[in-house]
């Protein structure tokens, strides 16, 4: 069965600082993988996908993630952070079939300090 | 403007009430899906419909239920045999030839 690990619950970095979130999968086969973001209260938001080709895929609001299949890793990141980046990260691995269904992380809380 | 709509976005019960919550898609998708989110356990999938008239249970599926009449509706009913029906509910929705999911504002149930 597939799984996600999002080994940080909560991370806290200075406004300007870069940022890197960690997401490891556990996935017998080629995965589809996502991040999305979320604000308290709200719905979630795709911040960037990857499905095949290059490993190093870009997104929304300056973000971007490798994927790393020797690490079972897609990490996310980006290099500078403003104070509106503060809010939830989900990790996301879809499975093979039609259906589509996402397997999520338990998400990382990005406190953002100016 | 295309998107995902839930209401109401507070919805508060009493115990062993059924309440009902909706969901309404403009985006022509035939794939839909009912999630639940506590703290600290992420999302995790209830129910799931990827065509009118269609519907599988989820990981979770235990004490809801759905319908699917229509492709743009896709309501979720908690019935009084859902344990700890208290959390936030989020529905979502994918098109056609795409894998990703686009989420709805969430409706956060409270029963006491």
């Amino acid at each position: 069965a597939q799984s996600v690990t999002q080994p940080d619950i909560h991370i806290t970095v200075s406004e300007g600082a870069s940022l890197e979130l960690r997401c490891n999968y556990s996935y017998g086969a080629t995965p589809y993988l996502f991040w999305y973001v979320q604000s308290p209260g709200q719905g979630l938001q795709l911040l960037l996908k990857y499905f095949s080709g290059d490993t190093l895929v870009q997104g929304i609001k300056g973000f971007e993630a490798e994927f790393k299949r020797s690490q079972s890793s897609f990490n996310l990141r980006k290099p500078s952070v403003h104070w509106s980046d503060a809010a939830e990260y989900f990790c996301a691995v879809g499975r093979t079939g039609t259906a589509s269904k996402l397997t999520f992380g338990t998400g990382t809380r990005l406190q953002v300090t100016l | 403007d295309g998107g995902i709509t839930q209401s109401p976005k507070y919805l508060f019960r009493k115990e062993g009430q059924n309440v009902t919550l909706s969901c309404e898609q403009n985006l022509n998708h035939d794939a839909m899906y009912w999630y639940r989110q506590d703290p600290g356990q992420g999302l995790r999938l209830i129910y799931y419909s990827q065509i009118v008239n269609d519907f599988q249970k989820g990981d979770i599926a235990e004490g809801y239920s759905v319908s699917r009449e229509k492709k743009e509706s896709f309501p979720l009913t908690v019935t009084s045999a859902q344990k700890n029906p208290t959390a936030f509910y989020l529905c979502a929705s994918r098109g056609d030839r795409s894998y990703e999911q686009y989420f709805g504002p969430g409706t956060r149930l409270t029963v006491t």
